[in-house]
């Protein structure tokens, strides 16, 4: 069935260095992969998505990369900023979009 | 920018009584979805709708639970006997012509809250 797994479940880094958020998938017939920044009290947003013919895609400071071979997708912030801080979700359809469990995200000025 | 919109926003209930969540999807979407989020955890699946009917559920939406799109606009979820842990954030969601899961954004509401006492 479909299962996402997320990790870290926190991460924490200093304003202006990188953050790395992965996750893995068990369902090999998934062929789309959003993350969804949610602020405090906020509805989950759109920030990026990936979709299975392709490898990475990228948005300013914000990137995703996908390796259906291991079943894993990444989501890379740089040049992190205090508003980066919230709760990001990473999600994978096949039959239905589900989503992982979270990782909250503190940037530190 | 078109949204979906959802009420109440926050509501309380009794353990027992039944509740109906409303959500007015984006206009021109097709497919709608209602999530769950209890507290600090993760955004979970509950159903998806598509032609009048429910596409896909998952094992949290049993038989306490049904969506109806009683007119052309709006979309709802009934907890017909609503138990303590049934309190949650719901959140409802939809996207364009093609499923969530083919690729097409999904859109969520700002959520009601239910607390169930």
């Amino acid at each position: 069935g479909e299962n996402v797994e997320q990790h870290p479940s926190t991460l924490s880094v200093q304003e202006g260095d990188s953050a790395v958020i992965k996750c893995t998938y068990s369902d090999s017939a998934s062929n789309y992969f959003p993350w969804y920044k949610q602020e405090l009290g906020k509805r989950p947003q759109l920030i990026i998505d990936i979709r299975s013919n392709v490898g990475e895609k990228k948005d300013q400071r914000i990137a995703v990369t996908l390796n259906k071979t291991a079943k894993h997708f990444s989501l890379h912030i740089t040049e992190t900023q205090p508003e980066d801080s919230a709760v990001y979700f990473c999600g994978q359809g096949a039959q239905k979009l589900v989503f992982g469990q979270g990782t909250r995200l503190t940037i530190n000025p | 920018e078109p949204e979906v919109t959802q009420t109440p926003s926050h509501q309380v209930t009794q353990m027992g009584q039944e509740v109906i969540l409303r959500c007015v999807p984006i206009s021109n979407h097709l497919y709608f979805y209602w999530y769950r989020q209890i507290l600090g955890q993760k955004v979970e699946f509950l159903v998806s709708f598509y032609n009048n009917e429910i596409s896909e559920k998952s094992e949290i939406f049993d038989d306490q639970f049904s969506v109806e799109r009683p007119d052309g606009s709006n979309f709802t979820l009934k907890i017909r006997s609503t138990k303590l842990e049934d309190s949650a954030m719901y959140f409802c969601a939809s996207s364009g012509r093609r499923a969530a899961f083919s690729g097409n954004t999904i859109y969520f509401g700002e959520g009601s809250w239910l607390t169930v006492v």
